[in-house]
């Protein structure tokens, strides 16, 4: 069974600098999907990035990107200039292909974000 | 577009009720899903269901059953409340399309008490 563990319950850090969020996970598949969500206060899940397993090039979405190491089943999340904005729950996801169509999640890293 | 519509928004059960959450997405997905939400315990998997007719068991579906009524609608019934069902649930819908255009699209969420 797919697992995806997120090793950050909460982490800080100053506005304007960068912070990662960690994710790994546990598959025997080849081709599946990478998400990182993010959840404010008021319960909307938003997609912040993804990455195609089967692309070697790391995802960048504005001021995130991720570190998608596949051998060692690594998907990190980098927040650059952080704003106070940013402040959230953060989810990574993965998602089985190939019709199965099964999607797991972490268990979150809360993200604070100090003036 | 409506998007993902879940309701009701809020329900208080007691202990050994029964009822339903219902979930309607106006996109023509394929795909649906359902996840619990608890503090500490991250989005898991209750049901999914890749396409109408299919349903398939997460990871938490014990005392959940669901109904694939239609390609729109994906129901969650609880035939007999427990304590342990008070969480937050929320209803997904994904577009099976290109991978350019792989979206993941959420509900705005029901929260359960089961006194």
């Amino acid at each position: 069974a797919q697992t995806v563990t997120q090793s950050q319950p909460e982490m800080s850090v100053q506005e304007a600098e960068t912070v990662t969020l960690s994710c790994t996970y546990d598959t025997s598949e080849s081709d599946y999907y990478l998400f990182w969500y993010k959840q404010p206060p008021s319960r909307q899940m938003i997609l912040v990035i993804r990455q195609e397993a089967y692309k070697q090039q790391n995802a960048t979405e504005n001021r995130f990107s991720v570190n998608f190491q596949k051998a060692a089943k690594s998907f990190s999340l980098k927040i650059s200039d952080s704003q106070l904005g940013d402040a959230a729950m953060y989810f990574c996801a993965y998602l089985t292909q190939g019709g199965s169509e099964k999607l797991v999640f972490g268990k979150g890293t809360k993200l604070t974000v100090n003036p | 577009n409506a998007g993902v519509t879940q309701t009701p928004k809020f329900q208080v059960l007691k202990t050994g009720q029964s009822m339903t959450l219902q979930c309607a997405q106006d996109m023509n997905h394929n795909s649906m899903y359902w996840y619990r939400q608890d503090p500490g315990m991250g989005l898991r998997l209750i049901y999914y269901s890749a396409s109408e007719g299919t349903t398939d068991k997460g990871e938490v579906p014990n005392g959940y059953n669901v109904s694939r009524l239609n390609k729109r609608e994906f129901s969650l019934r609880l035939e007999s409340a427990a304590p342990s069902q008070t969480s937050v649930y929320f209803c997904a819908s994904r577009d099976r399309g290109l991978p350019t255009n792989e979206k993941l699209f959420f509900g705005s969420g029901t929260q359960l008490s089961v006194l």
